[in-house]
């Protein structure tokens, strides 16, 4: 597609629930990345994903965090029993293979856990 | 590891005036630099990036940063402020041949008429 593309664009759900969030990234960009911003906390790097190599988990905050590619296109994050804490925005992004152009963000996701 | 660091979580700048937002950096190797501006509500737009070449890089709406290796800085200035520049922007690095942005912490421009 023209963008990268995230949905939903809000959601608002209950602690303990499970959420997906996805997002489609900007066709032939092998890069893909997930971060999430809190309110006055800048933007933390949670995991990447390049092609077919392993991706890079380092910045997920715990097991209840997960993501996946799949096709090498459209990417899931999951985050399981939903805490207080979660509530944030969570933004993905896609590049290139070299990555110098930088990255295209989609609009992100706002996640409310209530 | 890398770090990057902007000085100044909030700058108010009158209609008209100079825009300067620092960032400072921390790299083992040479860096990619970039800045990007997030309106509200919105994804982060990538307003410009020093990657190799010329130091002083321009980007859109009239910003431009200046990469300084002997100050590790990469400041972006705009000579004359407009209502339409109040947002908030992040510089980011990365290492060369690496991907993963490192983000600052985020500059709050507002612009008083």
């Amino acid at each position: 597609g023209a963008g990268v593309s995230q949905s939903p664009s809000n959601k608002v759900t209950e602690k303990g629930k499970d959420v997906e969030l996805r997002c489609d990234p900007i066709s032939g960009h092998t890069a893909l990345y997930w971060y999430r911003q809190s309110l006055g906390q800048g933007l933390e790097f949670l995991i990447y994903f390049q092609g077919n190599s392993a991706p890079d988990k380092s910045g997920l905050p715990s097991d209840r965090f997960s993501a996946e590619r799949t096709g090498g296109s459209v990417s899931t994050l999951t985050i399981q029993r939903t805490q207080q804490e979660d509530s944030a925005v969570y933004l993905c992004a896609s590049s290139t293979r070299q990555g110098t152009n930088g990255y295209t963000f989609g609009s992100g996701t706002r996640l409310t856990v209530v | 590891a890398q770090s990057v660091t902007q000085l100044g979580s909030h700058v108010s700048v009158s209609e008209g005036a100079l825009v300067l937002l620092r960032c400072n950096y921390s790299s083992s190797v040479p860096p990619y630099l970039f800045w990007y501006v997030q309106y509200p509500n919105q994804g982060l737009q990538l307003l410009l990036k020093y990657t190799t070449g010329a130091t002083l890089v321009k980007g859109i709406n009239g910003f431009e940063a200046e990469f300084k290796k002997s100050e590790t800085s990469f400041h972006l200035t705009k000579p004359s402020a407009h209502m339409s520049d109040a947002a908030e922007y992040f510089c980011a690095v990365s290492e060369t041949g690496a991907q993963k942005l490192v983000f600052g912490q985020g500059t709050r421009l507002t612009i008083n008429p």
